[in-house]
């Protein structure tokens, strides 16, 4: 069964810190990679979007895909509070019309 | 440009009760995906539609039905409303890009509560 693993968390980490958020995923022909942040009561909306491997920046998130390893992580520099949610990684296996979503990691970034 | 519209955004309804939630999304996507969400459950799918004219079963599709009405709109009705249903919904829409699939945008999600 192809799976998306997340760690539930929460990830606590103080204002200013960098977040390290991971994601497992089970299949090496995965194509296309998501984060998505999901604030208290709100929709999931798209962070990041990953296709290769290597890093990739917007801002103060990197995206980091190792095809080989099979992860991908969300680094966020300059923790705010504002960050604090849920972050949903999302994977389309190969071949399929659905992603696959991990539960989700709670970040939690104290002042 | 308003992305993926849901509506009702909170409903509560009886037991037995029936009801169709809706959405439409003005992006031209060609798939769309209707979702539950449930504390420490993630996001499920229910049923999905890759392309106009089409619909398939996700992963707990019991107790529902949809309608891709067009392009644009794709409904979820509850026929006899349970309890176990009590959830939050969110209808998605994607777009296949060349050899990969680009990212789901949601819509506001609608709150169901059945007593």
């Amino acid at each position: 069964q192809k799976e998306v693993e997340q760690n539930s968390g929460p990830l606590s980490v103080p204002e200013g810190a960098i977040a390290s958020l991971n994601c497992t995923y089970s299949d090496r022909g995965s194509q296309s990679f998501f984060w998505y942040r999901q604030y208290s009561g709100k929709s999931p909306e798209l962070i990041m979007s990953i296709y290769s491997n290597g890093d990739k920046e917007d801002g103060r998130f990197t995206a980091q895909l190792n095809k080989a390893s099979q992860y991908v992580s969300l680094l966020i520099r300059d923790s705010q509070p504002s960050d604090s949610a849920t972050y949903l990684c999302a994977i389309y296996y190969r071949g399929s019309y659905i992603p696959t979503f991990g539960r989700g990691t709670s970040l939690i970034v104290h002042p | 440009n308003a992305g993926v519209t849901q509506t009702p955004k909170f409903q509560v309804l009886k037991t037995g009760q029936s009801m169709t939630l809706q959405c439409a999304q003005d992006m031209n996507h060609n798939s769309m995906y209707w979702y539950r969400q449930d504390p420490g459950m993630g996001l499920r799918l229910i049923y999905y539609s890759a392309s106009e004219g089409t619909t398939d079963k996700g992963e707990v599709p019991n107790g529902y039905n949809v309608s891709r009405l067009n392009k644009r709109e794709f409904s979820l009705r509850l026929e006899s409303a349970a309890p176990s249903q009590t959830s939050v919904y969110f209808c998605a829409s994607s777009e296949a890009v060349g050899t990969g699939y680009q990212p789901q945008h949601f819509g506001d999600g609608t709150r169901l509560s059945i007593l």
